[in-house]
């Protein structure tokens, strides 16, 4: 029963770097999304999926790639890390079968930039 | 995010005391829901309102949704240290994006 799955779980890099972060989820949701956390900002939308092969920008996307090839995964990219991206990111999942659906998290990727 | 914001931002209970957290938002609520974070963790849902004047419980957790005040609150009666954790009150207004409450940190000493 692992519901979403991210990794890492921590990470930290330098300036200028690269890296996925994954998330993977196990109840054939169509809805999949990427939200930051940072301290009197709670959960901000970076982007979204609604179904493999559609994504779409959230509240703050700048920094931030996305790719949806199949209804599991949804990997966020950073092409080159700034310290401002330090953050705890979490993806999240919902089925898009009635209205309302609640949004399914994974346990978050800590990541620093230094 | 602005759309949505929660009160207080923290909140210190005794162990048995009871406490609200409300959450407000600035357009027109639809359906709101309400997770719990536990510190370093992921959110779990708690609860989901849909309807206007709807009151749902789970075990000392009530949650109201006031859609003339375009308001919901949280109640926890008898808070034990389980219940520490920082709440969330989150939104959909486009049927895509989400937002969410800036959170209320909930510390209950035993």
């Amino acid at each position: 029963n692992a519901g979403v799955t991210q990794t890492p779980k921590f990470q930290v890099l330098k300036t200028g770097q690269s890296m996925t972060l994954q998330c993977a989820q196990d109840m054939n949701h169509e809805y999949m999304s990427w939200y930051r956390q940072d301290p009197g900002m709670g959960l901000r939308l970076i982007h979204y999926s609604v179904g493999a092969g559609i994504t779409d920008q959230g509240e703050v996307p700048n920094g931030y790639n996305v790719s949806r090839s199949t209804t599991e995964d949804f990997p966020l990219r950073l092409l080159s890390a700034a310290p401002s991206q330090t953050s705890v990111y979490f993806c999240a999942s919902s089925s898009r079968q009635g209205s309302n659906q609640p949004q399914h998290f994974g346990d978050g990727t800590r990541l620093s930039i230094l | 995010s602005q759309e949505l914001e929660q009160s207080p931002q923290s909140l210190i209970v005794q162990e048995g005391k009871n406490l609200t957290i409300n959450c407000t938002s600035s357009k027109t609520l639809y359906g709101l829901y309400w997770y719990k974070q536990k510190y370093g963790e992921g959110l779990i849902f708690l609860m989901m309102l849909q309807k206007g004047g709807e009151e749902k419980s789970h075990e000392k957790i009530t949650a109201k949704l006031d859609e003339k005040k375009q308001q919901s609150s949280l109640h926890i009666t008898a808070s034990q240290p389980s219940h520490a954790g920082i709440y969330l009150c989150g939104a959909d207004y486009t049927g895509n994006q989400f937002y969410f409450g800036t959170g209320t940190s909930l510390t209950v000493i035993p």
